[in-house]
């Protein structure tokens, strides 16, 4: 199957600190991908919608400026988590589907964030 | 937007019984309907899915059935094997273009003893 490459796997930063998220898909196109936030034993919450070469799509709650998403090719997402703080801690991870064909859903492997 | 809920949030089997997760939508023009599963730490895994136009559809030991209707969807898996516990998801869908995100259900953490 297709896939999604995640980076980094594991992060831990300073409170106060910006942290950078790299979502991109090896083998495929896509216009679109999505960020999601998962809290230990919890569901995946979508956060927002990454559009390439246009603004992302936020959930309602989630601070655009806090979560910022860059989505510069069709390969490409970035999310960065700007201003950390320990409540930002929490494993991110991105999916993709293929702009091409009518496939499932492609998960990164996720990043794992603590803010400390 | 759509709403899934997902029930049972915890499930424990015996090797070899059935196991049965159930998951309900809110927004009726959902028609992508897949479950997956996740093991502690990985990424969720597609074991099935199913589209508006089929009832139900099955894959050696696991099925999907869907209720369009009644909005809702089961995940039905037999002769369960320890291998099988995990996190499983339902998620639905308003189509399954590449810019549709999946909507989740919160989760049903299986667990299958020996």
């Amino acid at each position: 199957g297709a896939v999604v490459s995640q980076h980094p796997s594991r992060v831990i930063c300073k409170s106060g600190t910006s942290v950078k998220i790299e979502c991109r898909s090896l083998d495929f196109q896509a216009t679109t991908m999505f960020w999601y936030r998962q809290f230990p034993k919890k569901s995946l919450m979508l956060m927002a919608t990454s559009n390439e070469g246009s603004k992302a799509t936020y959930e309602q709650g989630v601070e655009k400026d806090k979560f910022l998403i860059n989505h510069a090719s069709l390969t490409l997402s970035t999310l960065t988590v700007t201003s950390a703080h320990p409540e930002d801690s929490s494993f991110y991870i991105c999916s993709a589907r293929d702009l091409w064909k009518n496939t499932e859903a492609f998960f990164g492997q996720g990043t794992r964030l603590t803010v400390v | 937007g759509e709403n899934v809920e997902q029930h049972p949030s915890t499930l424990s089997v015996q090797e070899g019984d059935s196991a049965v997760i159930k998951c309900t939508y809110s927004d009726s023009a959902s028609n992508y309907f897949p479950w997956y599963k996740q093991e502690l730490g990985k990424r969720p895994q597609l074991i099935i899915d199913i589209r508006s136009n089929v009832g139900e559809k099955k894959d050696q030991r696991i099925a999907v059935t869907l209720n369009k209707t009644a909005k809702h969807f089961s995940l039905h898996i037999t002769e369960t094997q320890p291998e099988d516990s995990a996190v499983y998801f339902c998620a639905a869908s308003v189509g399954n273009q590449a810019g549709t995100a999946l909507i989740f259900g919160k989760g049903t953490t299986l667990s299958v003893s020996s």
